[in-house]
């Protein structure tokens, strides 16, 4: 299984959304709804922020908000903080009681 | 409070061994599928694998690069989990993470979602 595809960065300003794209094959991403997104600081363990392509687990803001289109899954960031400067990371569970992950984008916030 | 403390890592040779633990505490850990993930240096996070809860079979999945090198196992009388790394290399620097998934009131999600992380523990393989 290769990792997922995901840009190295992505940037925006306070109060603009951003969008990070996550793509798979036919047998992950396109294949299952079970794509999930991490968030990461510098130093710190990673945070589930989206489950099942697009839940949100209880006491994250609903400023995240996750999608997928055949085999592209999507992560977008409305409202931009300060505090959402961060690594993001996506899975995908990939058949074979396997999950695989994306190479990481880190987001700027300007 | 649910917690995982991950130990054990450290400094190691190329084809040395090195065993690190994962001490689980405010749930019931036996009913847990356990994970543990990695992190190269500036890298990704690459899935390393899993061990299911006896009572849902016990099985253990490997990630490729990590098979017939890695074992996982756990104790359920001490709440922890194990991960047992052989003919380690350079490659295989990285954080540890112990890890795992959660139960929502309709389904669980072990293998897809993983809710609950360690602080992670550092491995580097070099001589």
């Amino acid at each position: 299984q290769s990792a997922l595809t995901q840009p190295p960065s992505a940037s925006g300003s306070p109060g603009q959304s951003v969008t990070i794209s996550c793509t798979g094959t036919s047998s992950d991403v396109g294949a299952y709804n079970y794509v999930s997104w991490y968030q990461q600081h510098p130093g710190k363990a990673p945070k589930l922020m989206i489950y099942e392509v697009s839940k949100r687990p209880s006491g994250v803001p609903d400023r995240f908000s996750g999608s997928k289109s055949g085999n592209t899954a999507s992560l977008t960031v409305s409202g931009l903080q300060a505090e959402d400067e961060a690594d993001y990371h996506c899975s995908s569970y990939a058949g074979s009681n396997i999950m695989i992950f994306g190479g990481g984008t880190k987001l700027t916030v300007l | 409070e649910v917690q995982l403390v991950e130990s054990g890592g450290g400094l190691v040779k190329p084809g040395g061994s090195l065993r690190l633990s994962c001490a689980a505490s405010g749930f019931t850990f036996s009913n847990a599928w356990m994970t543990w993930v990695r992190q190269a240096p500036g890298k990704g996070l690459e899935w390393v694998g899993r061990f299911k809860s006896k009572t849902d079979g016990g099985t253990i999945e490997y990630a490729a690069p990590v098979k017939d090198r890695f074992i996982i196992s756990r104790d359920d009388s001490k709440n922890t989990l194990y991960l047992q790394m052989n003919s380690l290399k350079s490659e295989d620097t990285a954080v540890y993470y112990c890890t795992m998934g959660f139960c929502t009131s309709t389904s669980c999600h072990w293998d897809d979602a993983l809710d609950v992380w360690g602080q992670g523990t550092m491995v580097t393989v070099s001589s």
